[in-house]
């Protein structure tokens, strides 16, 4: 399967704990992007990265949150503390320009990370 | 800040019925807009988008969407559906022409088809 992978595909963690998602995007994809969805939302921007440079930050990455994308190629999210409130699924997702420049705006996404914080 | 708002929530239809679900978009520029579907255990894909051009986009599986600048509109239509059309569908739009691909989804429609 040459998509989006994600993992763990699921999370349970206690209060406090920190937890790490890994995305591995399609590999000629220089764009990576990360998604938090709760019950009955829909997708939630957090962050992007073009390469391994993180271009935008959502206001609803706090502090506890960090993302990275060292060699440009796979991403991981880090969540410090781990708060009930933080129970979600995180979607990653990658794109790539066309090879004239132009944005295809197509995300192509992956299954999801579930984190339940107990 | 721009908003999708997606009216219906949850939608139950018989096969062979006709299928249309609101989207609306609150920006006043350039946009880009898309459709998402997720099927039950499934990750997010493509239905269809509109970059410029003819407002009436084709997608696949038979689902089309008409951009209506006037309204602020990109509603999801389908002349008939089938069982196999149960999921969520989630309308996007990506502000400013796409500069970074980031979309602001809405809340999402699950449709429900009955057989």
């Amino acid at each position: 399967d040459t998509g989006v992978s994600q993992n763990p595909r699921h999370k349970i963690t206690k209060r406090g704990q920190n937890v790490t998602f890994r995305c591995d995007p399609i590999s000629e994809h220089n764009r990576l992007y990360w998604y938090r969805q709760t019950l009955g939302q829909g997708p939630e921007f957090l962050t992007y990265f073009q390469n391994e440079a993180q271009l935008e930050k959502s206001r609803l990455l706090s502090d506890r949150f960090s993302a990275e994308r060292p060699k440009g190629s796979f991403s991981t999210l880090e969540i410090q503390r781990t708060e009930q409130g933080d129970s979600a699924m995180y979607l990653c997702a990658s794109s790539s320009l066309t090879s004239g420049g132009l944005n295809t705006g197509e995300l192509f996404f992956g299954e999801g990370s579930r984190l339940t914080v107990l | 800040a721009q908003s999708v708002s997606q009216h219906n929530h949850h939608v139950i239809l018989s096969e062979a019925a006709s299928l249309e679900l609101g989207c609306n978009y609150s920006y006043g520029g350039t946009v880009n807009l898309f459709w998402y579907v997720q099927y039950p255990g499934q990750h997010l894909q493509l239905l269809l988008k509109y970059f410029s051009g003819d407002p009436l986009v084709k997608g696949i599986k038979g689902f089309e969407a008409e951009f209506i600048k006037s309204k602020f509109s990109f509603n999801l239509r389908k002349p008939s559906v089938q069982w196999s059309d149960t999921a969520e569908y989630f309308c996007a739009v990506n502000a400013g022409g796409g500069a970074t691909n980031k979309l602001i989804f809405g809340t999402g429609t699950l449709l429900a088809v009955q057989p």
